[in-house]
């Protein structure tokens, strides 16, 4: 079985720009979240879609906003992108909300020049 | 608030015993879990307690202790393919919603030399 694919796997934008990235979940899962990780530091969380709805936000800004489309997959959209926006972005899904556990895709690294 | 706290790095040598620490503070706690992170690699899934006690998944070992609001990950019979970072994490309610969220240490390196 597939595993959590995320796409693109890496690209380069430029301050202002917007970005959008995808994901797929393993088939069967109907949770997504998207976490941001900055080189030596942990992934910190931003949404969790569950069913097609937000079910939690992290402490990221407006410009950060996401949506779960009917076959489960998601997009994160990142608008108005700034230099510190360069990380590696990670799509995690599970079967339910609960998360107890989670499974990451190799996530789309992200660099804005 | 909530954060967690775990050792930044760890060195070890193979077949050695290591102990990965991790204390937290948060509000609304549902379990610890902790992940693998190779160089370049997405985290990996390792370990959740969710009730006080210890987990034991061959190799790898999980405590937790609610009342301390401590954990810790132990790793037996080191290998080299175990130099990667570790992180715990909390899960927790994300902020007034009805998910949760998992929110993650800094993430503690191992370094396992032969």
């Amino acid at each position: 079985d597939a595993g959590v694919t995320q796409s693109p796997t890496h690209l380069i934008k430029t301050r202002g720009q917007h970005v959008t990235l995808r994901c797929s979940p393993i088939s069967g899962h109907k949770s997504v979240s998207w976490y941001q990780q900055v080189l030596g530091q942990g992934p910190q969380f931003i949404f969790q879609y569950y069913e097609k709805e937000e079910r939690g936000r992290g402490n990221f800004p407006d410009r950060f906003s996401a949506r779960q489309f009917p076959n489960y997959s998601s997009e994160l959209n990142v608008n108005a992108l700034l230099l510190g926006d360069s990380a590696l972005y990670l799509c995690a899904s599970s079967f339910d909300g609960s998360g107890n556990t989670i499974y990451f895709g190799e996530g789309s690294w992200l660099t804005v020049v | 608030g909530q954060s967690l706290e775990q050792p930044s790095e760890v060195t070890a040598v193979e077949g050695a015993i290591v102990q990965i620490n991790c204390t937290y503070q948060t509000s609304g706690f549902y379990g610890l879990s902790w992940y693998q992170q190779h160089d370049g690699g997405a985290p990996t899934f390792l370990s959740y307690n969710a009730l006080d006690g210890l987990e034991e998944t061959g190799r790898f070992s999980s405590f937790l202790s609610r009342s301390d609001s401590y954990g810790y990950l132990l790793l037996q019979e080191l290998q080299m393919k175990d130099s990667a970072s570790y992180f715990c994490a909390v899960r927790a309610r994300a902020l007034n919603q009805a998910g949760t969220a998992l929110i993650f240490g800094k993430g503690t390196t191992l370094s396992v030399s032969s």
